[in-house]
């Protein structure tokens, strides 16, 4: 089993539309997550932390479920700029390493 | 935000020469540096840790021997690929810890033909 994976995708959605993605993660150990955006061929950019409580920023919600494993990014009336790759990362380990080991990434494109 | 560069932004080389990859933090201190490797549609790999002034730790299955690492100094960190294959063409990025922040190069392309 690796130890975070996502669903490759690619959504395709309308502008406006409001999607989710999941990502799941298999050391329950793990502190710290994160959500990046990749655009083609561009480095990781950090989208948003995702804290135990939840987290919102403008469109995008975060979301930790520890007991199932899994982190969730939502993002609300979707925009043409949000196409992109997102990737779901988590610290290994139970200390704050620094160690990030990314999930695939899930492929978003928003049609006009 | 802070910055991280690296140099080149893409290389392409002969199968069996050595390439050296810099990554610089522009305006602040690491003394931890990652480098990873994505191949094209996969996800980034995590393959060492650059400790400044110590040895680098590198993740299961990453040859040391021909992925050297320096991290000579708190803004500095290279990655060399030795005797470069037609395999080894990927991405390769690095990032900077900035308390609980990582920041990422904008990454080099390397091509061996």
């Amino acid at each position: 089993r690796k130890e975070v994976e996502q669903d490759p995708g690619p959504f395709n959605v309308p502008e406006g539309a409001t999607v989710a993605f999941n990502c799941t993660y298999s050391n329950s150990a793990s502190q710290s997550f994160f959500w990046y955006r990749q655009d083609c061929r561009k480095e990781p950019k950090l989208l948003m932390s995702v804290y135990s409580s939840g987290n919102e920023d403008g469109r995008f919600t975060a979301q930790l479920n520890r007991a199932s494993q899994y982190i969730s990014l939502l993002i609300r009336d979707s925009k043409l700029s949000d196409s992109a790759t997102y990737l779901c990362a988590v610290n290994r380990g139970a200390s704050n390493t620094g160690k990030l080991i990314f999930g695939q990434g899930t492929t978003l494109q928003v049609k006009p | 935000g802070a910055v991280v560069s690296q140099h080149p932004s893409w290389v392409i080389c002969k199968s069996g020469t050595s390439v050296k990859i810099e990554c610089r933090s522009l305006d602040f201190q690491a003394t931890t540096m990652f480098w990873y490797r994505q191949f094209p549609k996969q996800s980034l790999m995590l393959m060492a840790t650059s400790n400044e002034g110590s040895k680098a730790t590198y993740e299961q299955g990453v040859e040391k021997d021909k992925f050297l690492i320096n991290h000579a100094s708190l803004t500095l960190s290279t990655l060399t690929v030795t005797s470069a294959h037609p395999e080894d063409s990927s991405f390769y990025i690095c990032s900077a810890r900035r308390l609980d922040t990582q920041y990422f190069g904008p990454g080099t392309r390397l091509t061996v033909l």
